[in-house]
């Protein structure tokens, strides 16, 4: 059973401060990872993916993957209150036919000012 | 246009009504997607769509009924839901099933099983 966690939160920070936002996935086979953010009463929005070793930045967000710790992460830095929101982890087997996407229960963030 | 629209954005019917979600896409995508998004639990597919042809019946029970018409229209036929159907409905579609592509979803359909 392919799985993905996410530490449960809610997480809160101060606006200006870095959010870090976590995922673990229990299948070696997934090789491409994307995280969402997902606005109350709204729809997963597209926000990084990542599909190898290392870092990626993109503004104020940063996606880490670290494959042979199964682990990917989501920094925002100067975190503003605009950011709140829950944050969803999928993870995807490039292998796959069926394009399946294997999401996390999702993490809320709350950025006080 | 947005990329991907659903309609009906909210929806109370009760358990002996026959209504349907709408879902279309404006990306050219190939594959749709119909997911369901209950609290506190993570995104549950329920069908995959590859070019009109089902691929994929997660397990669902046969008062959900999808229909896929071409390749930019996706619908969700509902009849005699249960309360447990309560639920946020999100239709995504991706450029194909070749593993690793992201998805892009709609606004959803809240809907409410009275």
């Amino acid at each position: 059973q392919k799985e993905v966690e996410q530490n449960s939160g809610p997480l809160s920070v101060p606006e200006g401060a870095i959010a870090s936002l976590n995922c673990t996935y229990s299948d070696r086979g997934s090789q491409s990872f994307f995280w969402y953010r997902q606005y109350s009463g709204k729809s997963p929005e597209l926000i990084m993916s990542i599909y190898s070793n290392g870092d990626k930045e993109d503004g104020r967000f940063t996606a880490q993957l670290n494959k042979a710790s199964q682990y990917v992460s989501l920094l925002i830095r100067d975190s503003q209150p605009s950011d709140s929101a829950t944050y969803l982890c999928a993870g995807s087997d490039r292998g796959s036919t069926l394009g399946r996407l294997y999401f996390g229960r999702g993490t809320q963030l709350t950025v006080w000012p | 246009e947005t990329g991907v629209t659903q309609t009906p954005r909210h929806l109370v019917m009760g358990m002996t009504n026959k209504k349907s979600l709408k879902c279309e896409q404006h990306l050219g995508h190939n594959a749709m997607y119909w997911y369901k998004q209950s609290a506190k639990k993570p995104l549950e597919l329920m069908f995959v769509y590859s070019l009109e042809e089902r691929v994929e019946n997660n397990s669902v029970p046969s008062r959900f009924s999808p229909e896929c018409p071409n390749s930019s229209h996706l619908f969700l036929h509902l009849h005699t839901l249960q309360p447990e159907d309560s639920a946020l409905y999100l239709c995504a579609s991706s450029q194909d099933l070749v593993g690793g592509q992201p998805q892009h979803f709609g606004d959803g359909t809240r809907l409410s099983i009275l």
